[in-house]
């Protein structure tokens, strides 16, 4: 049974530049959250799809956006990025939306 | 706005001893539910544990468990029998039950085991 896995590992980008992250849910999963993860900090909650909406959002701005397709897999994207953007990025997903949510293994962006 | 707060930075036990890591929130909702991650260097947040506030029964799992205090807002986790590969960054979480999926985070516990 496979987890929830991520894609890239690690991105390495410079200030400016736009960045996309994907998700693949685990089987049977149909909701996927992203968080945030910077450096020594826990991780902060950025948005959730759900049936291809964007049903949940945190305190970020509207340079991050996503996407949900009818397999339940997700991306993430970042516009115009800062070098405060450089972060852990993990993906979450669960059974419905208000389930566990299990999470990914992330991806390492850093913003030069 | 809820928050999670874990006052200890960092924690050590010995190999086969017993530890408590401590969490306290603050939330204004009688319906939520709390956790317990595990974040090992490989990054991966691994679940440990799950606490539904309506259930006054303290969670368990193996060597794992909780002490659920909901008027005192604590949820600490003691780990017995610790072994090397408790090894990691706990992180305690909440969860309203009217939310969608944000989940609130503490800023973690660095857990060293010594042989």
């Amino acid at each position: 049974d496979a987890g929830v896995t991520q894609s890239p590992t690690h991105l390495i980008k410079t200030r400016g530049q736009q960045v996309t992250l994907r998700c693949s849910p685990k089987s049977g999963h149909d909701t996927v959250s992203w968080y945030q993860q910077a450096l020594g900090q826990g991780p902060q909650f950025i948005f959730q799809y759900y049936e291809e909406e964007e049903r949940q959002r945190g305190n970020f701005p509207d340079r991050f956006s996503g996407h949900q397709f009818p397999n339940y897999s997700s991306e993430l994207n970042v516009n115009a990025l800062l070098l405060g953007d450089s972060a852990l990025y993990l993906c979450a997903s669960s059974r419905t939306e208000q389930e566990t949510q299990y999470f990914g293994p992330g991806t390492r962006l850093l913003v030069l | 706005a809820q928050t999670v707060t874990q006052s200890q930075p960092e924690m050590s036990v010995q190999e086969a001893e017993t530890v408590t890591l401590s969490c306290t929130y603050d939330t204004s909702e009688s319906d939520y539910y709390l956790f317990w991650y595990k974040q090992p260097p490989s990054r991966q947040m691994i679940l440990v544990i799950r606490q539904e506030a309506y259930k006054q029964q303290n969670a368990t799992e193996n060597r794992f468990s909780v002490n659920f205090q909901k008027a005192a807002k604590s949820f600490s986790l003691k780990i017995s029998d610790s072994q090397l590969g408790d090894a990691a960054m706990y992180f305690c979480a909440y969860r309203s039950a009217s939310s969608r999926g944000d989940m609130r985070f503490g800023a973690g516990t660095r857990l060293t085991v010594k042989p």
